[in-house]
């Protein structure tokens, strides 16, 4: 079956501008979870969705959001993008249940200049 | 909090060769454990996981033991490949209502022929 897409693979935006990636787990899963991947911070847990509500949610500011669709299909926004923004953005997708096996996407890399 | 704490790298070995990548976990009660690695370019692939204390993960020659008394989870192969050549990551899910997973910062394995 297919595995996580991400949409786009690469972005370049600028400063102050927003953005809005997209993810589509594999068929069947519920959980969609958001991670930021940086050369200085590592692996940082964003949200996770499950059912189209935010079940868990990490340490970032408000400019970061997301929500999922009743496809499970989710999506993730950043406004007022800083140069701080600049990443790799990965989706995972899960069943749903606790601790159920994480399948990731290959990510978005996103550039801001 | 939550915390995974991972020997940094780079770990430069010959083919053949055993592997060894420590990984430390501070957490209350009975998290998830898994190792998770990422070649270039790529997102996350699921290498092993244990659920519980005593638990061995085993996956293409890898292994990890959930050490609860140690707070350890290690990777090991016995006999490493060039095609090994990756960042590996070490991971928490503590379970409570739903898929946070918290990442060690990554441990990049170098295999050289």
């Amino acid at each position: 079956k297919a595995g996580v897409t991400q949409t786009p693979r690469y972005l370049i935006k600028t400063r102050g501008q927003q953005v809005t990636l997209s993810c589509s787990p594999i068929s069947g899963h519920r959980s969609v979870s958001w991670y930021q991947q940086t050369p200085g911070q590592g692996l940082q847990f964003l949200f996770e969705y499950f059912s189209e509500t935010q079940r868990n949610k990490g340490n970032f500011p408000g400019r970061f959001s997301g929500r999922q669709f009743s496809n499970s299909r989710s999506e993730m926004n950043v406004s007022t993008l800083e140069l701080g923004d600049s990443a790799l953005y990965l989706c995972a997708s899960s069943l749903g249940q606790d601790v159920s096996e994480a399948f990731f996407g290959q990510g978005t890399r996103l550039t801001v200049v | 909090g939550n915390s995974v704490t991972q020997m940094e790298g780079p770990v430069t070995l010959s083919e053949e060769a055993f592997l060894t990548i420590n990984c430390t976990y501070t957490a209350t009660g009975y998290p998830s454990l898994f190792w998770y690695v990422q070649y270039p370019g790529e997102g996350l692939q699921l290498l092993l996981k244990a659920t519980k204390a005593d638990d061995k993960g085993s996956n293409k020659g890898f292994e990890a033991t959930y050490r609860k008394e140690t707070t350890s989870f290690h990777l090991e192969k016995g006999s490493v490949q060039v095609s090994d050549s990756a960042v590996y990551f070490c991971a928490l899910n503590k379970g409570n209502a739903g898929n946070m997973l918290t990442f060690g910062g990554g441990t990049r394995l170098m295999v050289k022929p």
